[in-house]
């Protein structure tokens, strides 16, 4: 089966600029997550999708990152206006639930740099 | 607050040796825990998981033990093999408040290095 596709894979974009990323999941995995990997640390979930709603988004920084996923199939993660401090890969990942038991798929991730 | 901590951030074996990651945990709500290996440009791809109810589990080359009293797990690679040389990152799951959701929280990785 076709992993989860992520584009584009890198982004360099200046301060107080806007960017988009785009995540297609695996077929079939009702679950969606979008994380933020800093360099040094390990991936942080910034919202969590269960079909097209969302189950999870405490620590989505809700004033300037966006996120949907209409349909419940693709999703977009949007930024407006980027940080220097929001330089950091954003990855994809789905499942078919949400129980932990059930493995998450990542994508390749976007590499975002802001300047 | 980081509540998934693994304190070395490198490990170098040589090759068919054992190799030890170490993962420690604060959260004591964490029940389920999972290592995913990371090649670069790539996303983490599980590798083995181990719930709270049990203390080992193992899968070919790879086993997980796990310590509660001590809030400490490990993975166990034997042999090592170079193609293991990748960044390891340990993960906890807690059920998100109280409901059916679970939530993944990952420590900082520790990179391993297999030489042949």
């Amino acid at each position: 089966e076709a992993g989860v596709a992520q584009s584009p894979r890198y982004k360099i974009i200046e301060k107080r600029q806007s960017v988009a990323f785009w995540c297609n999941p695996i077929s079939g995995h009702a679950t969606l997550y979008w994380y933020q990997q800093i360099l040094g640390q390990g991936p942080k979930l910034l919202i969590q999708f269960q079909n097209n709603g969302v189950v999870d988004d405490s620590q989505l920084p809700k004033d300037r990152f966006s996120a949907e996923r209409l349909k419940g199939v693709d999703s977009t993660l949007k930024i407006q206006p980027a940080k220097l401090e929001d330089s950091a890969v954003y990855l994809c990942a789905s499942s078919r639930g949400l129980a932990p038991s059930y493995e998450q798929y990542f994508g390749p991730g976007t590499r975002l740099t802001v300047t | 607050d980081q509540q998934v901590k693994q304190n070395s951030p490198s490990l170098s074996v040589q090759e068919g040796r054992i190799s030890i990651l170490n993962c420690d945990y604060t959260n004591s709500m964490f029940d389920y825990f999972l290592w995913y290996k990371k090649y670069p440009a790539e996303g983490p791809t599980f590798l083995i998981s181990i719930s709270s109810i049990k203390d080992k589990n193992e899968d070919g080359r790879f086993t997980v033990f796990l310590n509660k009293s001590a809030k400490h797990l490990s993975l166990h690679i034997v042999p090592s093999q170079p193609g293991d040389s990748a960044v390891y990152f340990c993960a906890a799951s807690a059920r998100w408040r109280g409901g059916s959701n679970y939530k993944l929280t990952f420590g900082k990785g520790t990179l391993l290095t297999v030489n042949p």
